[in-house]
């Protein structure tokens, strides 16, 4: 079973509307995790971290739940420059740090 | 805002042949990674550094690879006899700390891409 799982895609969605990704997760004892955001052939940048109350910023809203091992991602109002991959990621190791990537979730907006 | 930043870009190298590729964390930065992504697939961990040394690796960093940090700023990946399918983009991050609860936070460099023909 992979570490962490996301559906590819792509979504496609109209401006404006709202999108859902869902991550899942193979490590019961994972403790915290992340949005990435990748742009084509760009590094990974990080979105925001999930922590286990979830949590908002602007028009995203990370959530985590840890009985079903899931985590998502929602985007409300999606905008054209929303257009990337979105990259679920576990923390792998609280003492080297390493980071678990998921194959990531490509969103397309149309105007 | 502070940056990781990487040298070459771009690099295309013969079958064989050695590469190093460079990377300068963020100056106040303790722990440092090289991940890898091969076009299409997920981006994968490679190793990570502490304190002058490894402190964690994955299968794919076998033999071939190596990491220095030859002086107090550059952070090198090393690759000795490069083969077709190390052919990808190298990503170098770093990061404050390797704590969890959200404290992770790895700032990512533009990568470089490498071509092995």
């Amino acid at each position: 079973r992979k570490e962490v799982e996301q559906d590819p895609g792509p979504f496609n969605v109209p401006e404006g509307a709202t999108v859902a990704f869902n991550c899942t997760y193979s490590n019961s004892a994972s403790q915290s995790f992340f949005w990435y955001r990748q742009d084509c052939r760009k590094e990974p940048k990080l979105l925001m971290s999930v922590y286990s109350s979830g949590n908002e910023d602007g028009r995203f809203t990370a959530q985590l739940n840890r009985a079903s091992q899931y985590i998502s991602l929602l985007i409300r109002d999606s905008k054209l420059s929303d257009s990337a991959t979105y990259l679920c990621v576990e923390h792998g190791s609280s003492n080297t740090g390493k980071l678990i990537f998921g194959q990531g979730t490509t969103l397309q907006v149309k105007p | 805002e502070p940056e990781v930043t990487q040298t070459p870009s771009h690099q295309v190298t013969q079958m064989g042949q050695e590469v190093i590729l460079r990377c300068v964390p963020i100056s106040n930065h303790l722990y440092f990674y090289w991940y890898r992504q091969i076009l299409g697939q997920k981006v994968e961990f490679l190793v990570s550094f502490y304190n002058n040394e490894i402190s964690e690796k994955s299968e794919i960093f076998d033999d071939q690879f190596s990491v220095e940090r030859p002086d107090g700023s550059n952070f090198t990946l090393k690759i000795r006899s490069t083969k077709l399918e190390d052919s990808a983009m190298y990503f170098c991050a770093s990061s404050e700390t390797s704590g969890g609860d959200g404290a992770n936070v790895l700032t990512f460099g533009a990568g470089s891409r490498l071509t092995v023909l």
